[in-house]
């Protein structure tokens, strides 16, 4: 089995940073996702970490250590649409699906 | 602009009756999966298909729920009879074909509610 865990909600202001932990312990890694999920819509692909470091995208920044099974999503500059639950999710190796931690609900405030 | 769609966007149903949810990958997607999603239990995987063939159903409740892919461009998911527990969004998602990466695209979702 896998076990997936991140905080279950955050706050911070309009224009400052925050940080989004998961750890996992799994077996045949191959691949940690982010999805974003705006409330009543869809979850959407945000990044994919397979090897060890830092992956930028814009705003979105997110950082792997396989060794350590953590994983974090950095938003920065935030904006008020950027509040949304934030999943976590597994890949395994020979297996198509993905295990999705329970979110983290991320608000933004003025 | 490829997108999984999902039909109907929201069904409401009373108790007993017959559920039917329609998705439709996008095109050239061979793994199609399907999601409960409710507050108590977040995202979870219903059952999924690769290349039309039934790879996993374990989470998905088999005296009442089945899961077929008619075609290649239609997956199915239904409830018979439905309870009110059931009431949530269910989510279509497609994977490309290249097995390496395992990005899933999702449907808008069917948002149920069974009275």
């Amino acid at each position: 089995g896998q076990n997936i865990d991140q905080p279950t909600e955050m706050t911070a202001t309009e224009g400052a940073i925050v940080q989004i932990n998961c750890t996992y312990q799994t077996s045949g890694f191959n691949g940690l996702f982010w999805y974003q999920q705006h409330a009543g819509e869809a979850p959407t692909f945000l990044s994919y970490n397979v090897l060890d470091g830092l992956e930028e995208k814009g705003r979105f920044s997110s950082f792997l250590s396989r060794s350590k099974g953590y994983s974090y999503l950095l938003l920065k500059e935030l904006q008020m649409k950027d509040s949304a639950s934030y999943l976590c999710a597994l890949g395994r190796t020979n297996d198509y699906k993905l295990s999705f931690g329970a979110g983290t609900t991320v608000t933004v405030r003025a | 602009d490829a997108r999984v769609t999902q039909t109907p966007r929201h069904k409401v149903t009373e108790m007993g009756q017959e559920v039917t949810m329609r998705c439709q990958p996008i095109l050239g997607h061979n793994t199609v999966f399907w999601y409960r999603q409710t507050m108590m239990q977040g995202l979870e995987l219903l059952a999924y298909f690769r290349n039309r063939a039934p790879l996993d159903d374990s989470g998905m409740p088999k005296d009442r729920f089945s899961a077929e892919m008619p075609d290649a461009t239609l997956a199915t998911l239904k409830i018979q009879p439905s309870e009110p527990r059931d009431s949530a969004v269910y989510f279509c998602a497609s994977g490309p074909r290249t097995g390496e990466y395992n990005e899933q695209f999702f449907g808008p979702g069917t948002r149920l509610t069974v009275l």
